[in-house]
Protein backbone atom coordinates (compact mmCIF):
# COMPACT_ATOMS: atom_id res chain seq x y z
CA UNK A 1 0.00 0.00 0.00
CA UNK A 2 0.91 3.64 -0.20
CA UNK A 3 3.27 4.69 2.73
CA UNK A 4 4.04 8.69 3.09
CA UNK A 5 7.02 9.44 5.53
CA UNK A 6 8.59 12.54 7.55
CA UNK A 7 10.24 13.92 9.90
CA UNK A 8 8.73 14.46 13.32
CA UNK A 9 10.15 17.91 14.19
CA UNK A 10 11.75 20.60 12.87
CA UNK A 11 12.78 23.81 15.14
CA UNK A 12 13.28 27.25 13.44
CA UNK A 13 14.31 30.88 14.39
CA UNK A 14 11.88 33.37 13.17
CA UNK A 15 12.99 34.91 10.07
CA UNK A 16 14.81 31.62 8.69
CA UNK A 17 13.48 29.55 6.43
CA UNK A 18 12.29 26.32 6.80
CA UNK A 19 12.11 22.96 5.08
CA UNK A 20 10.18 20.11 5.73
CA UNK A 21 10.58 17.10 3.89
CA UNK A 22 8.48 14.20 2.61
CA UNK A 23 9.09 10.96 1.41
CA UNK A 24 6.34 8.72 -0.12
CA UNK A 25 6.24 5.28 -2.24
CA UNK A 26 3.30 5.17 -4.62
CA UNK A 27 3.90 5.77 -7.92
CA UNK A 28 0.74 6.58 -9.34
CA UNK A 29 0.61 9.64 -7.32
CA UNK A 30 -1.51 12.09 -9.47
CA UNK A 31 -1.00 15.42 -7.01
CA UNK A 32 0.66 15.86 -3.38
CA UNK A 33 -0.69 18.35 -1.32
CA UNK A 34 1.04 20.21 2.04
CA UNK A 35 -1.68 20.56 4.96
CA UNK A 36 -1.20 22.65 8.04
CA UNK A 37 -2.71 21.70 11.25
CA UNK A 38 -2.70 24.42 14.16
CA UNK A 39 -3.23 23.58 17.35
CA UNK A 40 -6.60 22.42 18.63
CA UNK A 41 -7.47 22.48 14.78
CA UNK A 42 -8.38 20.41 12.20
CA UNK A 43 -6.26 20.43 8.67
CA UNK A 44 -6.44 22.58 6.17
CA UNK A 45 -4.83 22.79 2.46
CA UNK A 46 -1.72 25.17 2.28
CA UNK A 47 -0.92 23.94 -1.76
CA UNK A 48 -0.72 21.33 -3.94
CA UNK A 49 1.46 20.31 -7.13
CA UNK A 50 0.51 18.08 -9.73
CA UNK A 51 3.12 15.03 -10.71
CA UNK A 52 4.25 16.18 -14.09
CA UNK A 53 5.30 19.48 -12.12
CA UNK A 54 8.82 19.91 -10.13
CA UNK A 55 8.13 23.12 -8.76
CA UNK A 56 5.56 25.82 -7.43
CA UNK A 57 5.61 28.76 -6.05
CA UNK A 58 2.89 30.47 -3.76
CA UNK A 59 4.22 33.36 -1.78
CA UNK A 60 5.97 32.53 0.82
CA UNK A 61 5.53 28.67 0.14
CA UNK A 62 7.99 26.78 -2.10
CA UNK A 63 6.95 23.92 -3.13
CA UNK A 64 9.60 21.12 -4.64
CA UNK A 65 9.29 17.53 -6.69
CA UNK A 66 11.39 14.83 -7.31
CA UNK A 67 9.30 12.52 -8.65
CA UNK A 68 11.97 9.91 -9.60
CA UNK A 69 13.32 9.53 -5.75
CA UNK A 70 9.42 10.20 -4.77
CA UNK A 71 10.65 13.25 -2.86
CA UNK A 72 8.64 16.39 -1.68
CA UNK A 73 9.79 19.22 0.03
CA UNK A 74 7.51 22.42 1.32
CA UNK A 75 10.17 25.58 1.95
CA UNK A 76 8.60 28.12 3.69
CA UNK A 77 10.79 31.43 3.28
CA UNK A 78 10.40 34.18 6.14
CA UNK A 79 9.22 31.89 9.14
CA UNK A 80 6.91 33.72 11.70
CA UNK A 81 5.95 32.28 14.92
CA UNK A 82 2.22 31.74 13.41
CA UNK A 83 3.85 29.24 11.10
CA UNK A 84 4.30 27.18 13.71
CA UNK A 85 2.06 23.91 13.66
CA UNK A 86 2.01 20.12 12.15
CA UNK A 87 2.82 19.89 8.46
CA UNK A 88 1.73 17.09 6.66
CA UNK A 89 2.49 15.80 3.41
CA UNK A 90 -0.52 14.30 1.45
CA UNK A 91 -0.97 12.42 -1.90
CA UNK A 92 -3.80 10.86 -4.11
CA UNK A 93 -3.54 8.78 -7.13
CA UNK A 94 -6.23 8.03 -9.82
CA UNK A 95 -9.34 6.38 -8.77
CA UNK A 96 -12.08 7.67 -6.33
CA UNK A 97 -9.41 9.75 -4.79
CA UNK A 98 -8.31 8.28 -1.40
CA UNK A 99 -6.30 11.00 0.52
CA UNK A 100 -2.74 9.07 2.41
CA UNK A 101 -1.29 11.42 4.56
CA UNK A 102 1.99 11.15 5.95
CA UNK A 103 3.51 11.00 9.89
CA UNK A 104 2.99 15.06 9.94
CA UNK A 105 5.68 17.24 10.75
CA UNK A 106 5.88 19.58 13.75
CA UNK A 107 7.56 23.29 12.88
CA UNK A 108 8.50 25.34 16.28
CA UNK A 109 9.25 28.77 15.55
CA UNK A 110 11.31 30.43 18.27
CA UNK A 111 11.62 34.17 18.68
CA UNK B 1 -18.65 28.74 5.04
CA UNK B 2 -17.97 25.73 4.32
CA UNK B 3 -18.98 23.27 7.16
CA UNK B 4 -17.79 19.40 8.22
CA UNK B 5 -19.13 18.93 11.52
CA UNK B 6 -18.31 16.44 14.01
CA UNK B 7 -20.97 15.34 16.77
CA UNK B 8 -18.89 15.71 19.57
CA UNK B 9 -15.37 17.50 20.84
CA UNK B 10 -14.76 15.17 23.77
CA UNK B 11 -16.12 11.46 24.70
CA UNK B 12 -15.50 8.94 26.99
CA UNK B 13 -16.64 5.24 26.96
CA UNK B 14 -15.87 2.40 28.49
CA UNK B 15 -14.45 -0.60 26.79
CA UNK B 16 -16.64 -2.95 25.43
CA UNK B 17 -19.34 -0.37 24.25
CA UNK B 18 -20.71 0.62 21.08
CA UNK B 19 -19.62 4.00 19.98
CA UNK B 20 -20.82 5.90 17.20
CA UNK B 21 -19.28 9.08 15.89
CA UNK B 22 -20.95 11.23 13.72
CA UNK B 23 -19.61 13.93 10.71
CA UNK B 24 -22.32 15.85 8.85
CA UNK B 25 -20.69 18.00 5.43
CA UNK B 26 -22.75 20.81 4.08
CA UNK B 27 -21.06 21.22 0.39
CA UNK B 28 -22.26 18.46 -1.61
CA UNK B 29 -18.94 16.25 -1.82
CA UNK B 30 -19.30 13.01 -2.55
CA UNK B 31 -16.00 11.84 -0.76
CA UNK B 32 -15.78 11.44 3.24
CA UNK B 33 -13.28 10.37 4.89
CA UNK B 34 -12.44 9.10 8.78
CA UNK B 35 -8.91 9.24 9.79
CA UNK B 36 -7.14 8.69 13.41
CA UNK B 37 -4.40 10.68 14.58
CA UNK B 38 -2.07 9.69 17.03
CA UNK B 39 1.24 11.18 18.09
CA UNK B 40 4.15 10.20 16.15
CA UNK B 41 1.74 8.74 13.40
CA UNK B 42 0.49 10.90 11.75
CA UNK B 43 -3.41 10.30 10.22
CA UNK B 44 -3.92 7.08 9.40
CA UNK B 45 -6.96 6.37 7.01
CA UNK B 46 -9.68 3.85 8.54
CA UNK B 47 -12.41 4.23 5.61
CA UNK B 48 -13.72 6.35 3.23
CA UNK B 49 -16.54 6.41 1.14
CA UNK B 50 -16.56 7.92 -2.15
CA UNK B 51 -20.56 7.67 -2.86
CA UNK B 52 -23.72 6.94 -0.68
CA UNK B 53 -23.54 3.50 0.45
CA UNK B 54 -20.25 2.76 -0.69
CA UNK B 55 -17.09 2.31 1.33
CA UNK B 56 -13.77 1.31 1.04
CA UNK B 57 -11.17 0.02 3.63
CA UNK B 58 -8.17 2.18 4.51
CA UNK B 59 -4.94 1.27 5.83
CA UNK B 60 -6.57 0.21 9.57
CA UNK B 61 -10.29 -0.84 9.36
CA UNK B 62 -10.19 -3.36 12.11
CA UNK B 63 -12.34 -2.78 14.84
CA UNK B 64 -14.44 -0.26 12.83
CA UNK B 65 -17.44 -0.19 10.37
CA UNK B 66 -18.95 2.86 8.66
CA UNK B 67 -22.36 3.97 7.15
CA UNK B 68 -23.38 6.33 4.61
CA UNK B 69 -26.77 6.19 4.05
CA UNK B 70 -27.09 10.29 3.19
CA UNK B 71 -24.80 11.91 1.33
CA UNK B 72 -24.19 14.41 3.90
CA UNK B 73 -23.51 11.70 6.73
CA UNK B 74 -20.72 9.28 7.28
CA UNK B 75 -20.45 7.47 10.55
CA UNK B 76 -17.79 5.35 12.28
CA UNK B 77 -18.57 2.50 14.46
CA UNK B 78 -16.64 1.16 16.99
CA UNK B 79 -18.53 -2.20 17.80
CA UNK B 80 -16.89 -3.19 20.95
CA UNK B 81 -14.43 -0.50 22.33
CA UNK B 82 -11.10 -1.18 23.17
CA UNK B 83 -8.63 1.36 25.36
CA UNK B 84 -6.07 0.93 22.28
CA UNK B 85 -9.29 3.02 20.14
CA UNK B 86 -7.71 5.65 22.30
CA UNK B 87 -7.51 8.59 19.67
CA UNK B 88 -8.20 11.83 17.96
CA UNK B 89 -10.54 11.30 15.25
CA UNK B 90 -10.80 13.16 12.13
CA UNK B 91 -14.01 13.46 9.35
CA UNK B 92 -13.14 14.92 5.92
CA UNK B 93 -14.97 15.59 2.84
CA UNK B 94 -13.95 16.40 -0.84
CA UNK B 95 -15.40 16.65 -4.32
CA UNK B 96 -14.54 13.91 -7.16
CA UNK B 97 -12.15 15.23 -9.90
CA UNK B 98 -9.04 16.74 -10.21
CA UNK B 99 -7.32 18.46 -6.68
CA UNK B 100 -8.61 17.28 -3.59
CA UNK B 101 -8.75 19.70 -1.29
CA UNK B 102 -10.30 17.90 1.70
CA UNK B 103 -12.51 19.46 4.12
CA UNK B 104 -11.99 18.43 8.08
CA UNK B 105 -13.68 18.88 10.96
CA UNK B 106 -12.61 19.85 14.53
CA UNK B 107 -12.05 16.27 15.55
CA UNK B 108 -13.25 14.18 18.25
CA UNK B 109 -11.09 13.09 21.00
CA UNK B 110 -12.19 9.67 22.12
CA UNK B 111 -10.99 7.94 25.20
CA UNK B 112 -11.73 4.10 25.96
CA UNK B 113 -11.59 3.61 29.79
Amino acid sequence: GEDVEQSLFLSVREGDSSVINCTYTDSSSTYLYWYKQEPGAGLQLLTYIFSNMDMKQDQRLTVLLNKKDKHLSLRIADTQTGDSAIYFCAETNTGFQKLVFGTGTRLLVSP
Amino acid sequence: DVKVTQSSRYLVKRTGEKVFLECVQDMDHENMFWYRQDPGLGLRLIYFSYDVKMKEKGDIPEGYSVSREKKERFSLILESASTNQTSMYLCASSLQGGITEAFFGQGTRLTVV
